[in-house]
C-alpha cells in the first residue's frame, strides 16, 4: 500500500494563478481532509470529506475548493493564489470520522506534504 | 475556546538523555488525545492514543501520560536517539485541534 500520496512536492505560483494539489489514498478510508501548516501554528483544517460526494468546510476554507468524486481522490484547488496561502499543505485520511469516546479511532494518516510558495 | 497548547516550543538534548514534552488542553468535553511525531519534511505519524480512562501508556521508549483532572498530557522519551529529532504534536481526536508542537533536537 502506498498510503496517502500527494503531488506535487513543491510548487511556486505567482499571485492570481490557480492550481490543484492532488491527494490520493489506497486504504479505502471514508474520511479525507486537507490541512495547512504554518510556522508557529498548529495544523489547521481547510476542508474535509466524510465520503464520496460529500465535502464540508473546516477552520480556514476561504480561497480553496474541494471535490470528492471517488473514495480515493480528494484534490484541493486554489482559485486565485495569494501570498497568504504560502504554506505546507497536508492531506490526511482516516477510516472514518467519529466523535466522543469513539474518536480514538480517528487516527489520521498524513501524506508527505506539498510546500507551496506564492510570490 | 478549545485549545491545545504545548511546551516547550523547542528542546535540545544530548543523545542518551531523557526528556519530557508537555501538552495542556482546554477542549471540552474531553474525548481522547493523540501524540504524533513529525520528521522534517514529512507528514505526522501517530505515536500513541490516550483515552479518558488511561493514565499511562508506553510505546517502546515513548511513554505518554494523561491527567484528565488537570487537563495535561506528557510524552516522556527515554534514552533519546538521533532519530528522535522531530516535532511532536498532540491533538484532541474529537475536534481535531492540533497543538503547535515541540521541536526536539538530539545531538551526539
Amino acid at each position: 500500500n502506498a498510503g496517502v500520496t500527494q503531488t506535487p512536492k513543491f510548487q511556486v505560483l505567482k499571485t492570481g494563478q490557480s492550481m490543484t494539489l492532488q491527494c490520493a489514498q489506497d486504504m479505502n478510508h471514508e474520511y479525507m481532509s486537507w490541512y495547512r501548516q504554518d510556522p508557529g501554528m498548529g495544523l489547521r483544517l481547510i476542508h474535509y470529506s466524510v465520503g464520496a460526494g460529500i465535502t464540508d468546510q473546516g477552520e480556514v476554507p476561504n480561497g480553496y475548493n474541494v471535490s470528492r468524486s471517488t473514495t480515493e481522490d480528494f484534490p484541493l484547488r486554489l482559485l486565485s493564489a495569494a501570498p497568504s496561502q504560502t504554506s505546507v499543505y497536508f492531506c490526511a485520511s482516516s477510516y472514518r470520522r467519529t466523535s466522543g469516546a469513539l474518536s480514538s479511532y480517528n487516527e489520521q494518516f498524513f501524506g508527505p506534504g506539498t510546500r507551496l510558495t506564492v510570490l | 475556546k478549545n485549545q491545545v497548547e504545548q511546551s516547550p516550543q523547542s528542546l535540545i538534548i544530548l543523545e542518551g538523555k531523557n526528556c519530557t514534552l508537555q501538552c495542556n488542553y482546554t477542549v471540552s468535553p474531553f474525548s481522547n488525545l493523540r501524540w504524533y511525531k513529525q520528521d522534517t519534511g514529512r507528514g505526522p505519524v501517530s505515536l500513541t492514543i490516550m483515552t479518558f480512562s488511561e493514565n499511562t501508556k508506553s510505546n517502546g521508549r515513548y511513554t505518554a501520560t494523561l491527567d484528565a483532572d488537570t487537563k495535561q498530557s506528557s510524552l516522556h522519551i527515554t534514552a533519546s536517539q538521533l532519530s528522535d529529532s522531530a516535532s511532536y504534536i498532540c491533538t484532541n481526536t474529537d475536534k481535531l485541534i492540533f497543538g503547535t508542537g515541540t521541536r526536539l533536537q538530539v545531538f551526539p
